[in-house]
């Protein structure tokens, strides 16, 4: 299977416990972002990369949020001291941008619920 | 500031039917890209189309067609004939190159 993975599917933690999550984009793409979802409402961005580069970060919804692409590969998102708004699902995307705007591939996502 | 509208909640047809969903969407952008997404029940979203603000051509791809109208700020997707499968919500976004924006979705119910 050649398309983005992510790890966890599925993550159920409790109140003020810290999580990550993983993202494995397809291979060749230079992109990777990250969004949330909630019941009912499309995707919402959180962030992007470039390779190694985090080229937007103002719209991770709080410092507790923080997301990292060391070698330009996979990426991590943490959520530190987790609380119950922030069950949602988390979705990556990978795209390879080339002329024009890219094309996002999404991942399966990752399902948090925290108790 | 970049919006996209999907006034249509919940959708429910009959297998066969054909089926419209409407996407309206504003931002003062000149350049700009539209998509399609389909979120079945398994959760993944699957691309179904990108178009340009430049072209206004429609597209169809098998059952689905797109109707784009810059006049009316509109992308709209139809399926004909619809089919069970075709179960699913399904989004519309809008992207000025990094800044990806969707609309909160349509779910579509077909019945057999």
């Amino acid at each position: 299977d050649t398309g983005v993975s992510q790890n966890p599917r599925h993550k159920i933690t409790k109140r003020g416990q810290n999580v990550t999550f993983r993202c494995d984009p397809i291979s060749e793409h230079n992109r990777l972002y990250w969004y949330r979802q909630t019941l009912g409402q499309g995707p919402e961005f959180l962030t992007y990369f470039q390779n190694e580069a985090q080229l937007e970060k103002s719209r991770l919804l709080s410092d507790r949020f923080s997301a990292e692409r060391p070698k330009g590969s996979f990426s991590t998102l943490e959520i530190q001291r987790t609380e119950q708004g922030d069950s949602a699902m988390y979705l990556c995307a990978s795209s390879f941008v080339g002329m024009g705007t890219d094309t996002q591939y999404f991942g399966p996502g990752t399902r948090l619920t925290v108790l | 500031a970049q919006k996209v509208t999907q006034a249509q909640t919940e959708i429910s047809v009959v297998e066969k039917e054909d089926v419209t969903l409407d996407c309206v969407y504003e931002t003062r952008d000149t350049t700009y890209y539209l998509f399609w997404y389909k979120q079945p029940p398994s959760g993944e979203l699957v691309f179904l189309i990108r178009r340009n603000s430049f072209d206004e051509q429609n597209e169809i791809s098998g059952r689905y067609s797109w109707n784009f109208q810059k006049s009316t700020s509109s992308f709209n997707f139809t399926i004909t004939a619809s089919q069970v499968v075709d179960s699913a919500v399904y989004f519309c976004a809008l992207s000025n190159n990094n800044d990806m924006r969707f609309g909160a979705g349509t779910r579509l119910t077909v019945k057999p």
